[in-house]
């Protein structure tokens, strides 16, 4: 278990810049959720992947956002046209499939480290 | 729709003193809780979780949380503390009814331990 991996760590960028974060999750998980956290709050779901499908998206995802898992394993978060508001740490968590009420959905989710986000 | 609230911001206690973070949730059935802790520029960790079962519920690191469903009430305990438990903790509600195992974070409590 190596974990749930993100790239980069931090990232700073001017208003109106694209920018593309990446998740690599623990090899045998499925299930992966992107995350953001602005500061003096808990994190907000923005999203969910069950192996390569998108199955649902949050209202915090506006069309700037667009995230993918091409062949479920590595997904990216794309956000076009940043804001200053879009500054935050962008998290990814994973989970591994499985049934009955101590697995699958109420396994523990693994978070990676995390991409700080700056806009400036 | 689910909510969770944490309502200290800030706990402060001395090293080797109980130490107790504050949780509450609404959700309509069964809730299923969580407690998870962040140290600086780092993802959040799993602590312990609350499904079913025995209201007490033991965790990593020396710490247990008490499901109290009268109160609505999960808060996060640890008999004596550390001055490395200093760290931001999060509390988390699934509702029973989410189809996809999202979870709905507080704010956060702070907790600062001192020497």
């Amino acid at each position: 278990d190596t974990g749930v991996s993100q790239d980069p760590r931090h990232k700073i960028t001017k208003r109106g810049q694209n920018v593309t974060f990446r998740c690599d999750p623990i090899s045998e998980h499925n299930r992966l959720y992107w995350y953001r956290q602005t500061l003096g709050q808990g994190p907000e779901f923005l999203t969910y992947f069950q192996n390569e499908a998108q199955l649902e998206k949050s209202r915090l995802l506006s069309d700037r956002f667009s995230a993918e898992r091409p062949k479920g394993s590595f997904s990216t978060l794309e956000i076009q046209r940043t804001e200053q508001g879009d500054s935050a740490m962008y998290l990814c968590a994973s989970r591994p499939l499985g049934q009955g009420y101590e697995s699958g959905y109420n396994s523990p989710l693994h978070f990676g480290n995390g991409t700080r986000l700056t806009v400036t | 729709a689910q909510s969770v609230a944490q309502p200290e911001d800030q706990v402060n206690v001395a090293e080797g003193n109980p130490l107790t973070v504050k949780c509450t949730y609404s959700v309509s059935g069964n809730p299923y809780l969580f407690w998870y802790v962040q140290y600086p520029n780092r993802g959040l960790q799993f602590l312990l979780k609350y499904i079913t079962g025995d209201n007490l519920v033991k965790g990593s690191y020396g710490f247990e949380a008490e499901f109290n469903k009268s109160q609505t009430s999960f808060h996060l305990k640890k008999p004596s503390a550390l001055v490395s438990d200093s760290a931001l903790y999060f509390c988390a509600v699934r509702d029973p009814g989410d189809s996809w195992g999202k979870l709905q974070f507080g704010a956060g409590t702070q907790v600062v331990v001192t020497p």
